[in-house]
């Protein structure tokens, strides 16, 4: 069975361009989730879907940041303009309802 | 200035011998804690889950101990391999949310 899939695996862009990463979840997982993982801390939750449906967007920062799951399937998170502080590993994670979640490999985002 | 976050707590442990590796976590009402392993450039790994209503699970090579009255949580992997050495997460889980700690790095000396 195929694992989550992110893409691209690497980005490096300069502060106040535009960058958005993609995610296809495991197949038949209705819950999708955006994370920020910075060095050596654990993942923050940044947005969870229920199938197409936002339902905990609260630390999205939404000046900048963008998220969408128009299907229901595959999902693209959006950051418009980058700032130096938005560099991190940006995971991916789907799961069935609330249960088990399996994560990507992430994007190493790094912002000049 | 340097993160704080580069700081990661690290348990260096001989190949063979058993590992433990602890973790507080801060919610009474959570009702579910999962541990994962996380190797360098992938995502997070999930080894083994407990449920708030039991205080002891065991999976191949891996048990973890819930403590609730003093809110910790531990995993206890056996005969450690080289292929353990990763940085291992707690997580609770608080209202379908789940609360990640802030990990630590298992180390395997030869």
């Amino acid at each position: 069975e195929a694992g989550v899939v992110q893409s691209p695996r690497y980005k490096i862009i300069e502060k106040k361009q535009p960058v958005a990463f993609w995610c296809n979840p495991i197949s038949g997982h209705n819950t999708l989730y955006w994370y920020r993982q910075n060095l050596g801390q654990g993942p923050e939750l940044l947005i969870r879907y229920e199938n197409e449906e936002a339902v905990d967007d609260s630390q999205l920062p939404k000046d900048r940041f963008s998220a969408e799951r128009l299907k229901g399937v595959d999902s693209t998170l959006k950051i418009q303009p980058a700032e130096l502080g938005d560099s991190a590993v940006y995971l991916c994670a789907s799961s069935l309802s609330s249960n088990e979640q399996f994560f990507g490999p992430g994007t190493r985002l790094t912002v000049l | 200035g340097e993160s704080v976050g580069l700081h990661l707590p690290t348990l260096s442990v001989q190949e063979g011998d058993n590992s433990i590796i602890n973790c507080a976590y801060s919610n009474s009402a959570s009702d579910y804690f999962i541990w994962y392993k996380q190797e360098s450039g992938k995502g997070p790994q999930f080894i083994i889950d407990i449920r708030s209503n039991m205080d002891k699970r065991q999976g191949q090579r891996v048990t973890v101990l819930l403590n609730k009255t003093v809110k910790h949580l531990s995993l206890q992997i056996a005969a450690t391999q080289p292929g353990d050495s990763a940085v291992y997460f707690c997580a609770e889980r608080l209202n379908y949310q789940l609360i990640w700690g802030a990990g630590t790095k298992l180390i395997i000396k030869p």
